[in-house]
């Protein structure tokens, strides 16, 4: 099993620039999450969806920020425009489902730099 | 989820036992105990996760109080790739809508050679 895979693994670009970062859960997983991990503000959860669909993405930070997950197989975050502060470590991670028994599934992280 | 407290930092010797503490005094009847660490420049890994006994995988034990208002993650042999930070969080079992992973800052664990 090759576990969650994310794309690319590190991003530079300047500000303005559109950031497209890319995830590939585990198959067979219902549950795809997508965390930014800062020093400031740790690990936060930003959006989730569930069999494709997005379930509650209220850690979204602002408009400029997308998700979608058009198969089972494959998610994107967008950030469009980028901005220095959104400058973090982007996880996705995946599970069977959301009860207090699963474990989540973290992928190596995307780490973005906008200067 | 429930709030955990847990000591910022810890020292250990390589090949000796750790034992990471985790306190969560408002901890409900269904809430799980979960442990995930985070290895330097990697994601959160799961560790162990356990409700009212005492549980072993072969990465860890969990020790988990009587009254379940604290838990000590045990590691028996520490090496140096252990040297992460080790995250405790509660998770409702039942409760499919909100429950989410919600991370603290954890405890930072250094492994002396």
């Amino acid at each position: 099993d090759a576990g969650v895979i994310q794309s690319p693994r590190h991003e530079v670009t300047e500000m303005g620039q559109e950031v497209t970062l890319r995830c590939k859960p585990i198959s067979g997983h219902d549950y795809l999450f997508w965390y930014r991990q800062t020093m400031m503000r740790g690990l936060e959860l930003l959006i989730y969806f569930n069999n494709n669909v997005p379930i509650d993405d209220s850690g979204m930070p602002e408009d400029r920020f997308s998700a979608k997950m058009p198969n089972a197989s494959f998610s994107t975050l967008k950030i469009q425009p980028s901005e220095p502060r959104d400058s973090a470590v982007y996880f996705c991670a995946s599970s069977w489902g959301l009860a207090g028994t699963y474990e989540q599934y973290f992928g190596p992280g995307t780490r973005l730099t906008v200067t | 989820d429930a709030k955990t407290t847990q000591p910022n930092s810890m020292e250990s010797n390589e090949e000796e036992p750790v034992h990471l503490p985790c306190n969560h005094s408002t901890i409900s009847g269904t809430d799980y105990i979960h442990w995930y660490r985070q290895l330097p420049s990697q994601g959160p890994e799961y560790v162990i996760h356990g409700l009212t006994s005492n549980v072993n995988n072969r990465m860890a034990s969990l020790a988990i109080a009587e009254d379940r208002k604290s838990s000590t993650l045990i590691l028996h042999r520490a090496t140096l790739r252990d040297a992460a930070v080790y995250y405790c969080i509660l998770r409702d079992a039942p409760n499919n809508a909100g429950n989410m992973l919600t991370f603290g800052g954890g405890t930072r664990l250094m492994v002396k050679p």
